[in-house]
């Protein structure tokens, strides 16, 4: 069974860095892309970014909202992919979920983590 | 505006047909696959409809999605109570580089 369970949520300052983490299990990350997608309270779906497998060379690929301050990355050995978020804002506050990519074409999110809360408060 | 074009609400009674419409423009459904996600009250978002038009097992065959040029749609037929959720579609955009959500469609069930 595809498990994705997300980690690391928690209140933090503007200005101020978090870094979420993604475990997987039922199945090996390395033959999947990963994505990052998060919903602000009460709010819709904002894509996040994205972690390619290796058979594109794990390239990454973001929001313009999120791009230089954001940064996904994997370690296949431990099936796990992380979301490191820096120079945080006030609308960076959601629930961030981990997704696991269809492997095929066309692509579409085929498995959500019950996602994680990050606060971004003074 | 650099999401799809989603109708805010949509209602209908039990065994009703309703569809919501997702609008967008040439670099995103026109040139990609719509993709539909079913949110239901306090859970995670799911997959509902891939590829335009395809069930996933286990999705039952009351949802059906269609897609023509720039705009794509959601049919539920047979309204139950607890098709009661939001409705997100999605679709790659090729000019920024990136997955572009609709705002959402909010689904009640009178």
């Amino acid at each position: 069974e595809v498990q994705l369970v997300e980690s690391g949520g928690g209140l933090v300052q503007p200005g101020g860095s978090l870094r979420l983490s993604c475990a997987a299990s039922g199945f090996s990350i390395s033959d999947h892309y990963m994505d990052w997608v998060r919903q602000p309270p009460g709010k819709g779906l904002e894509w996040v970014g994205r972690t390619r497998n290796r058979a594109k060379s794990y390239t990454t690929a973001y929001a313009a909202s999120v791009k230089g301050r954001f940064t996904i990355s994997r370690d296949d050995s431990k099936n796990s992919v992380s979301l490191q978020m820096n120079s945080l804002k006030t609308e960076d506050t959601a629930v961030y979920y981990c997704i696991r990519v269809h492997s095929g074409t066309p692509k579409y999110f085929q498995h959500w983590g019950q996602g994680t809360l990050v606060t971004v408060s003074s | 505006q650099s999401v799809l074009t989603q109708p805010p609400s949509a209602s209908g009674t039990p065994g009703q047909r309703v569809t919501i419409s997702c609008s967008g423009i040439s670099s995103n459904i026109g040139s990609n696959a719509v993709n539909w996600y079913q949110q239901l009250p306090g859970a995670a978002p799911r997959l509902l409809i891939c590829c335009n038009d395809q069930r996933p097992s286990g999705v039952p065959d009351r949802f059906s999605g269609s897609k023509s040029g720039t705009s794509a749609s959601l049919a539920i037929s047979g309204l139950q109570s607890e098709d009661e959720a939001d409705y997100f579609c999605a679709a790659w955009d090729d000019s920024l580089n990136a997955v572009l959500f609709g705002g959402g469609t909010k689904l009640t069930v009178l």
